[in-house]
């Protein structure tokens, strides 16, 4: 089974701040990475997939990139409703798995 | 829109069997793609649990293998989880979902509102 390893596991930022969260797969993946956004009491939102593919509707401040076993989200200017934990999730191979999250926070 | 809606539970004595049923909306189960569950215990991070095909084909979490069924009836347009032998560990928020294929490769695209389940006597 691929492991998925976040960092930090949380992220105390302000509001125009450039913030950049990591995923480590335990395997090469090549790119086949997704991330998520999950709001308090709301299911996860898929913003990425395929590494850097952003999902329609997603604002371009979001944006991913890497492959093989090291990939970055990066949100190039955090505003007030990206305030939430973030999730990788590996799609190369079954079992599909997440990273532990990281939580963006003030 | 498509749209799915996780029924069940919200609480389930030790050992006795969880199940769940999804009724997805604004789109067809039998016209195409994978359709899956995920947990998520309270305050912690995702698993995923297993998926189903229209035509029936399961892929399960080895993890949870011996425990779980999932099972699809597009005559309602429905699809369904059932986890057996259930303990405190599996205590979660259960998300039923649709997957998207791209690229040879899954991701989680449509999402219900979640439903939490105790495991307590």
């Amino acid at each position: 089974d691929i492991q998925m390893t976040q960092a930090p596991s949380s992220v105390s930022a302000s509001v125009g701040d450039r913030v950049t969260i990591t995923c480590r797969a335990s395997q090469d993946i090549s790119n086949w990475l997704a991330w998520y956004q999950q709001k308090p009491g709301k299911a996860p939102k898929l913003l990425i997939h395929a590494a850097s593919t952003l999902e329609s509707g997603v604002p371009s401040r979001f944006s991913g990139s890497g492959s093989g076993t090291d990939f970055t989200l990066t949100i190039s200017s955090l505003q007030p409703e990206d305030f939430a934990t973030y999730y990788c999730q590996q799609a190369n191979s079954f079992p599909l798995s997440f990273g532990g999250g990281t939580k963006v926070e003030i | 829109q498509v749209q799915l809606q996780e029924s069940g539970p919200r609480l389930v004595k030790p050992s006795e069997t969880l199940s769940f049923i999804c009724s997805v909306s604004g789109y067809s189960i039998s016209s195409g793609y994978h359709w899956g569950w995920i947990r998520q215990p309270p305050g912690k991070g995702l698993e995923w649990i297993g998926s189903i095909y229209h035509t029936g084909t399961t892929y399960y979490n080895p993890s949870l293998q011996s425990q779980i069924t999932i099972s699809v009836d597009t005559s309602k347009n429905q699809f369904s989880l059932k986890l057996s032998f259930v303990t405190a560990a599996d205590t979660a928020v259960y998300y039923c979902v649709r997957l998207k294929y791209s690229g040879y490769r899954y991701y989680f695209d449509y999402w219900g509102q979640g439903s939490l389940v105790t495991v307590s006597s």
